[in-house]
């Protein structure tokens, strides 16, 4: 299977603690996407890189969220001393950059619970 | 700030019935791109398809359609002869343009389609 990744699939944590994601995007795909889905909503953008260079953070994402791209390849999210409205889904997507613009393909998603 | 609405909450058809999933948006760019992804219950995005916005030709493709209307800011997406493995919830999504390059979708709230048989 050559999709997007993800990495774990579900997630359950006590308040306070930190969690880490990972996301193994589409292999020849140099873009790659955060975006956060909370219950009856659509995907919010998170941040997203080109290649290894993080270039837009949404203010979604707080003091509390880092990602990382160290080779360009899979991406790390982590959520320092999580919150119970941290609780959604997180999904990560990867794209070719370019024109024509290229769609987006999404992984099957980290659902993280915060108790 | 770019915006998507999706005003159909949830929709229910029978089996074989045409359904018509509206999509309306904002954006003041002059070139963006327009997308419709599925959601199944098992969560996964799927791209279903593309539109730019210097593109205003409607096409067909099996039983997806739809009407891009740069007028109205409408991105409207049909499915005919609708079958069960349709239900799913459906999201329009918006996408800047920058340096021809896009990034971020924006996405409307999804509208939750039920084929019932």
């Amino acid at each position: 299977d050559t999709g997007v990744s993800q990495d774990p699939r579900h997630k359950i944590t006590k308040r306070g603690q930190n969690v880490t994601f990972r996301c193994d995007p589409i292999s020849e795909h140099n873009r790659l996407y955060w975006y956060r889905q909370t219950l009856g909503q659509g995907p919010e953008f998170l941040t997203y890189f080109q290649n290894e260079a993080q270039l837009e953070k949404s203010r979604l994402l707080s003091d509390r969220f880092s990602a990382e791209r160290p080779k360009g390849s899979f991406s790390t999210l982590e959520i320092q001393r999580t919150e119970q409205g941290d609780s959604a889904m997180y999904l990560c997507a990867s794209s070719l950059a370019g024109a024509p613009i290229y769609e987006q393909y999404f992984g099957p998603g980290t659902r993280l619970t915060v108790t | 700030a770019q915006k998507v609405t999706q005003a159909q909450t949830e929709i229910s058809v029978v089996e074989k019935e045409d359904v018509t999933l509206d999509c309306v948006y904002e954006t003041r760019d002059t070139t963006y791109y327009l997308f419709w992804y599925k959601q199944p219950p098992s969560g996964e995005l799927v791209f279903l398809i593309r539109r730019n916005s210097f593109d205003e030709q409607n096409e067909i493709s099996g039983r997806y359609s739809w009407n891009f209307q740069k007028s109205t800011s409408s991105f409207n997406f049909t499915i005919t002869a609708s079958q069960v493995v349709d239900s799913a919830v459906y999201f329009c999504a918006l996408s800047e343009a920058v340096g021809g390059s896009n990034y971020k979708l924006t996405f409307g709230k999804g509208t939750l389609l039920t084929v019932n048989p």
